[in-house]
């Protein structure tokens, strides 16, 4: 069965600091990661995804096939990131997500 | 390009009714999932469609359905409603259906049981 966790439901940071907003699958096979982003008021948008190994936002991800992990990253966190961010996998040869249950990140001023 | 527009943005019905929530997809994309959001069970994976087959299905009942026309526009049906499917419902496009292909979400259409 595939299943992704996010262990983090509610994250607060300061600005400035860096961020790491957590995502754990599990999947036997070889997996498609991405990072979903919803900001206040608006749909649901892709953030990154493990393929295309590329920054966005100044955030990045890596996929640890080992730890099974896709953590998201972020060195120096700004009051826009402020949104709630999901973690999900897509099963090889399947427009399927399964999605974790989202982790609401905070950034103080 | 326009985005994914889902219609009605907000629905109220009845125990016991039906309803069909309707997805156009963003022009050129042929792949088109839906999901179900709820504040205990996240988002939820209900069925794709892709050149107007049902691909990939998920752990529903068999009272959600759904239908992809030659357009690639998509409705899904909900019958014999029940105060649990009240949710948030999202359309998401694909280009194709390859896994690594990323899904574009619509705003969705919230639906009310009373």
């Amino acid at each position: 069965a595939q299943r992704v966790t996010q262990p983090e439901k509610l994250l607060s940071v300061f600005k400035g600091a860096p961020v790491e907003l957590k995502c754990n699958y599990s999947y036997s096979g070889s997996p498609e990661l991405f990072w979903y982003v919803q900001y206040s008021r608006q749909r649901l948008q892709l953030l990154l995804r493990h393929i295309s190994r590329e920054s966005i936002k100044g955030f990045t991800a890596d996929l640890n096939k080992g730890e099974t992990s896709f953590h998201l990253k972020k060195p120096f966190a700004q009051e826009e990131d402020s949104a709630m961010y999901y973690c999900a996998l897509s099963a090889q040869g399947a427009q399927k997500l399964v999605f974790g249950q989202g982790t609401r990140l905070t950034i103080n001023p | 390009k326009a985005g994914v527009t889902q219609t009605p943005r907000y629905l109220i019905k009845t125990r016991g009714q039906q309803v069909t929530l309707s997805c156009s997809p963003i022009s050129g994309h042929r792949s088109v999932s839906w999901y179900q959001q709820t504040p205990g069970q996240g988002l939820q994976f209900l069925f794709e469609y892709f050149s107007e087959t049902q691909r990939n299905k998920g752990n529903f009942p068999g009272r959600f359905s759904g239908r992809q026309f030659s357009n690639s526009r998509s409705e899904m049906n909900v019958s014999t409603l029940e105060l649990g499917d009240s949710a948030l419902y999202l359309c998401a496009s694909s280009l194709g259906q390859e896994s690594n292909q990323p899904q574009h979400f619509g705003d969705g259409t919230r639906l009310s049981i009373l």
